[in-house]
């Protein structure tokens, strides 16, 4: 069955380095999502995209984050500047399409540690 | 902000018990999507309810969706040990499409 992939799986970063999270989603959906949990919360949303452009963005999601579709299968988070707060796992998501009834599919996540 | 609530937050059962756990909220959905999330790995896909008064069965699980779509229950008969878990409800449309508002969750633990 088709799934979303993440790398990496950990990543261990100094406070105010820049990171990126990779994902490739699944091959014929449209709709491209991250989110993050940090340990012991809820899982939040922080973004959708969709052809190549920002859909919706969550107060979470400011001026230091940013996603991109670099290729036809790739789809990054950046963090410019990390800080210790930044320290979740970060889950990115597909679906076909946004419409209620199109489920969104995870990712097995990536476990970004500040320092 | 919508909020999902769900209930209980912690759930300990012998093997074949069944049970119940909750997921509420004041708002309305367009959709209701349940996941089970094991520890470190990204939450998978159950089932997706859509409409009103709808029910679902997976094997031993039973979701339902509220005749209001404001609330969901999922159902586990005779549960198994491999039920262990993390249930995440999870909300989607309403005022915003795309974004899927989750639940605490309720943590399964199934004793043989």
């Amino acid at each position: 069955e088709p799934e979303v992939t993440q790398t990496p799986s950990h990543q261990v970063t100094q406070m105010g380095q820049e990171v990126i999270l990779r994902c490739v989603p699944i091959s014929n959906h449209l709709y491209f999502y991250w989110y993050r949990q940090i340990l012991g919360q809820k899982v939040e949303f922080l973004v959708s995209f969709y052809n190549n452009e920002i859909s919706e963005k969550s107060e979470i999601f400011d001026d230091q984050f940013s996603v991109e579709r670099p290729d036809g299968s790739n789809f990054t988070l950046k963090i410019r500047s990390t800080k210790l707060e930044d320290s979740a796992m970060y889950f990115c998501a597909s679906s076909p399409q946004v419409l209620g009834n199109q489920p969104q599919h995870f990712g097995d996540g990536t476990r970004l540690s500040i320092l | 902000t919508q909020l999902l609530e769900q209930s209980p937050q912690f759930l300990s059962i012998q093997e074949g018990e069944n049970l119940t756990v909750y997921c509420n909220s004041s708002s309305v959905f367009s959709s209701l999507q349940w996941y089970r999330q094991e520890p470190g790995e990204g939450p998978v896909l159950l089932v997706t309810v859509v409409t009103g008064g709808e029910v679902k069965k997976l094997k031993r699980l039973t979701f339902q969706f509220g005749d209001a779509r404001k609330d969901s229950s999922l159902h586990i008969t005779a549960a198994q040990p491999g039920d262990t878990g993390l249930y995440l409800c999870a909300g989607g449309g309403g005022s915003t499409l795309g974004r899927l508002y989750f639940g605490r969750g309720t943590q399964l633990t199934v004793w043989p």
